[in-house]
């Protein structure tokens, strides 16, 4: 079982649309929690980090805690072609602290 | 402003051969990592220096060893290269360890390829 498991998708999202993503752990302690954006043979770039249950907005970002569900979501709202990506989801467990886990990665398509 | 700096960018190895990944970073971070990433794998952690002078295994050490020269440079050393290490090579560094780590800054990456 993998300790952070995403769809790999691709996720295909029209233009304008909300792009929504989950992740779910496996650790019950974990404490924070990240969202990577990747695009295509590039290195991976924070855009979202929320440590406590509830929403949290930057810009079209929303991400969205739920630690009693142990899953993270993050929502991409007017999706446009730039936010065509992989988004990877990382965790700090707490039997690995200060060592994130990474998800596989959602890749997103969007299309005009 | 160059954030962290990996070389090199593409290396191409015969198996048994030995390289070194070098990493060095400018923002004066405390904690330094390296990653590989596989399709389908996400990243997983090799080695990570959770500050100068001392560095802890990751989820997939063997192979591979790590120095953290001083607080800008963590190399990375394939001592007999295999080509279940054909993968692309990620530092990291940020600026705490811990809990809250999370805030990772990314190299461009290093693609290897093992023959």
């Amino acid at each position: 079982q993998k300790e952070v498991e995403q769809n790999s998708g691709p996720l295909s999202v029209p233009e304008g649309a909300i792009a929504s993503l989950n992740c779910t752990y496996s650790d019950r302690g974990s404490q924070s929690f990240f969202w990577y954006r990747q695009y295509s043979g590039k290195s991976p770039e924070l855009i979202m980090s929320i440590y406590s249950n509830g929403d949290k907005e930057d810009g079209r970002f929303t991400a969205q805690l739920n630690k009693a569900s142990q899953y993270v979501s993050l929502l991409i709202r007017d999706s446009q072609p730039s936010d065509s990506a992989t988004y990877l989801c990382a965790v700090n467990m707490r039997d690995s602290w200060g060592k994130l886990q990474f998800g596989a990665g959602t890749q997103v398509v969007v299309t005009p | 402003n160059a954030g962290v700096t990996q070389t090199p960018k593409f290396q191409v190895l015969k198996t048994g051969q030995s390289m070194t990944l070098q990493c060095a970073q400018d923002m004066n971070h405390n904690s330094m990592y390296w990653y590989r990433q596989d399709p389908g794998m996400g990243l997983r952690l090799i080695y990570y220096s959770a500050s100068e002078g001392t560095t802890d295994k990751g989820e997939v050490p063997n192979g591979y060893n790590v120095s953290r020269l001083n607080k800008r440079e963590f190399s990375l050393r394939l001592e007999s290269a295999a080509p279940s290490q054909t993968s692309v090579y990620f530092c990291a560094s940020s600026k705490t360890s811990g809990g809250n780590t999370g805030e990772l800054f990314f190299g461009e990456g290093s693609r290897l390829t093992v023959l």
